[in-house]
């Protein structure tokens, strides 16, 4: 049962452009949505992340968006560069005591130079 | 580097042994969780302490057991080892006590059962 899903498992994308990858979720207790990117040999590292009080959350070039009657997020960098070519995992999490991450697959983004 | 340190960085073994991961989770952090990524999967959640409890339990093989010492580090053991056991083993740790908190990863122990 994956409550968590990344449908695209890779994405390629024109330095500078925009990337967007997506991410669903089907347990409406889920109320707190993380990005993480990873490289290979490495942990997760922790990039963005938003409360389902808001619909949107920006860092630099780093946008979150949330449509929770969608049970959809996104991720949106722009513009990408090619250091953004990582691994990237979704991530949810329930109400307080039960603070445990749920993950999608991740998707491999590529920014071609 | 998040603060999360992990050891060993690769273990290698064979079926039917035990092995025991280390955790140090960030200065102040209270919660410790334990997650499993096998090949091609996302990470799964197998289990948290918190300030030395443990607080849940995901899905947590019945060979493995975890535990979090008065020093916050944490340990999981893994015994009799299975070739499907091969995968990282990632530890995250958290302030504790707090809504919607960000979990930070260590670099995890890549372990290969032979």
């Amino acid at each position: 049962d994956q409550q968590v899903k990344q449908n695209s498992p890779s994405l390629s994308v024109q330095e500078g452009r925009i990337s967007i990858l997506n991410c669903d979720y089907t347990n409406s207790m889920f109320d707190y949505f993380l990005w993480y990117k990873k490289y290979p040999a490495e942990g997760p590292t922790f990039l963005i992340s938003i409360s389902s009080i808001k619909d949107k959350n920006e860092d630099g070039r780093f946008t979150v968006f949330l449509n929770k009657s969608a049970k959809h997020l996104s991720l949106h960098i722009v513009p990408s560069q090619p250091g953004d070519s990582a691994v990237y995992f979704c991530a949810a999490s329930a109400s307080f005591g039960n603070e445990k991450l749920t993950f999608g697959t991740g998707t491999r983004l590529t920014i071609i130079p | 580097d998040s603060g999360v340190t992990q050891t060993p960085k690769h273990l290698i073994t064979a079926t039917g042994q035990r092995v025991t991961l280390r955790c140090s989770p960030r200065s102040g952090d209270l919660s410790v969780y334990w997650y499993q990524q096998s090949l091609d999967q996302g990470l799964q959640f197998l289990i948290q302490y918190y300030n030395g409890e443990e607080r849940a339990k995901g899905n947590i093989l019945e060979r493995f057991s975890a535990q979090q010492f008065p020093d916050l580090h944490s340990e999981l053991n893994l015994s009799s080892l299975e070739l499907g056991d091969s995968a990282l083993y990632f530890c995250a740790s958290s302030v504790g006590g707090v809504e919607r908190e960000t979990q930070y990863f260590g670099p995890g122990t890549r372990l290969l059962v032979l």
